[in-house]
């Protein structure tokens, strides 16, 4: 079975620097999908990135960015630029075929004004 | 708003009630999701469906826990005898499922409160 960790329950990063968050899975598929999800307090869970581990260029969409490493089975997300509104949980989800998500148990992040 | 929706987004009952929750996914989703997500976790899968069929289950699903999905549109959740250990948030997620992996877009979550 697939499993999924988050080794730092709680990070805090100042607005305006960069934080990274950390997650490695284990699996024995070689063809997956790997996301991050940030669920604001009492809001619902939204995708901030995924990607295709039969790709090796790492995916960004903007102020976010990932750094796959498939052989480390390692999957650290990098936010830049931090704002206020970043502030959530964050948590790190693998896909194989088996077509459930296996999410990890989660990242507080803190921005500090 | 044609993003994933639950009803109702809070239900508080009291131990051995049965209770039923509706997800309506994104219209053009074929796939169904159900999870379970307690205080500080990550979310745990529950079950899932192909249009109206229910192809996978967790453990976690007991048999006081069911899954219809009638119509292959919306889906319900039922929970019979309620325990208090039953009390989380219920996440549903729909996805367009045209082979392997993909996105799963979530719903705002039913939270359960059991006394």
């Amino acid at each position: 079975a697939q499993t999924v960790t988050q080794s730092q329950p709680e990070m805090s990063v100042q607005e305006a620097e960069t934080v990274t968050l950390s997650c490695t899975y284990d699996t024995s598929e070689s063809d997956y999908y790997l996301f991050w999800y940030k669920q604001p307090p009492s809001r619902q869970m939204i995708l901030v990135i995924r990607q295709e581990a039969y790709k090796q260029q790492n995916a960004t969409e903007n102020r976010f960015s990932v750094n796959f490493q498939k052989a480390a089975k390692s999957f650290s997300l990098k936010i830049s630029d931090s704002q206020l509104g970043d502030a959530a949980m964050y948590f790190c989800a693998y896909m194989g075929y088996g077509q459930n998500f296996v999410f990890g148990p989660g990242t507080r992040l803190s921005v500090l004004p | 708003d044609t993003g994933v929706s639950q009803d109702p987004r809070h239900k508080i009952t009291k131990r051995g009630q049965n209770v039923t929750f509706r997800c309506d996914p994104i219209s053009e989703h074929n796939r169904l999701y159900w999870y379970r997500q307690t205080l500080g976790q990550g979310p745990e899968f529950l079950t899932y469906f192909q249009n109206e069929a229910q192809l996978e289950k967790s453990r976690l699903l007991s048999d006081r826990f069911s899954a219809e999905r009638p119509k292959g549109s919306f889906s319900t959740l039922e929970i019979q005898r309620t325990e208090q250990g039953d009390s989380a948030m219920y996440l549903c997620a729909s996805t367009f499922g045209g082979g392997g992996p993909d996105t799963q877009y979530f719903g705002p979550g039913t939270r359960l409160t059991v006394l």
